[in-house]
């Protein structure tokens, strides 16, 4: 299967650690986004990337998160100073071509910050 | 503010009967509109998509139509299955994609 894929799947912290999380695309997809999800909520976009360079970052995303795709390839999306607020479900996807193209997810990363 | 609503979070149809899932918006920016589902533990699995020049896409079961004067899309499963029970989210894109906060169908057996 060479779907999207993240790691870890779950991530127990407590306030005031950095975490980091990783994407892997599908191989081909040049554009890579991540969502953050809390309960009963859609995905809220956060940041995307075509290729390396991250062309959009959302409100949402604070001094504390940073995001990399250093060669067009996997993502990191790394928390620092973790609150608890932070915690949720961390989506990535990716997409080939156009903004509105059908982006494939992978199955999330789940933070809980203690 | 949202910019794409869902005011139903959750449906429960008859197997074989008809879901309607509706889904409202406010920006008129939006140029294309998608459906995915989710399973629990699983990321969203995109559905079908409607552009804004079409008022009607259809795939096998699953029809999306969209008003726009209304700013408004509905999703219809014809039949509905067992397999359908899932959160379903509306999404519009002007660039970057907008999710709906979701709705909860249970197709009951």
């Amino acid at each position: 299967d060479t779907g999207v894929s993240q790691d870890p799947r779950h991530k127990i912290t407590k306030r005031g650690q950095n975490v980091t999380f990783r994407c892997d695309p599908i191989s081909e997809h040049n554009r890579l986004y991540w969502y953050r999800q809390t309960l009963g909520q859609g995905p809220e976009f956060l940041t995307y990337f075509q290729n390396e360079a991250q062309l959009e970052k959302s409100r949402l995303l604070s001094d504390r998160f940073s995001a990399e795709r250093p060669k067009g390839s996997f993502s990191t999306l790394e928390i620092q100073r973790t609150e608890q607020g932070d915690s949720a479900m961390y989506l990535c996807a990716s997409s080939l071509g156009e903004p509105f193209n059908e982006q494939f997810f992978g199955p999330g990363t789940r933070l809980t910050v203690l | 503010d949202q910019q794409v609503k869902q005011n139903s979070p959750s449906l429960s149809v008859q197997e074989g009967r008809i879901s309607i899932l509706n889904c409202d918006y406010t920006n008129s920016m939006f140029d294309y509109f998608l459906w995915y589902k989710k399973y629990p533990a699983e990321g969203p699995t995109f559905l079908i998509s409607i552009s804004s020049i079409k008022d009607k896409n259809e795939d096998g079961r699953f029809t999306v139509f969209l008003n726009k004067s209304a700013k408004h899309l509905s999703l219809h499963i014809v039949p509905s299955q067992p397999g359908d029970s899932a959160v379903y989210f509306c999404a519009a894109s002007d660039g970057k994609v907008i999710f709906g906060p979701g709705t909860s169908l249970s197709v009951i057996p």
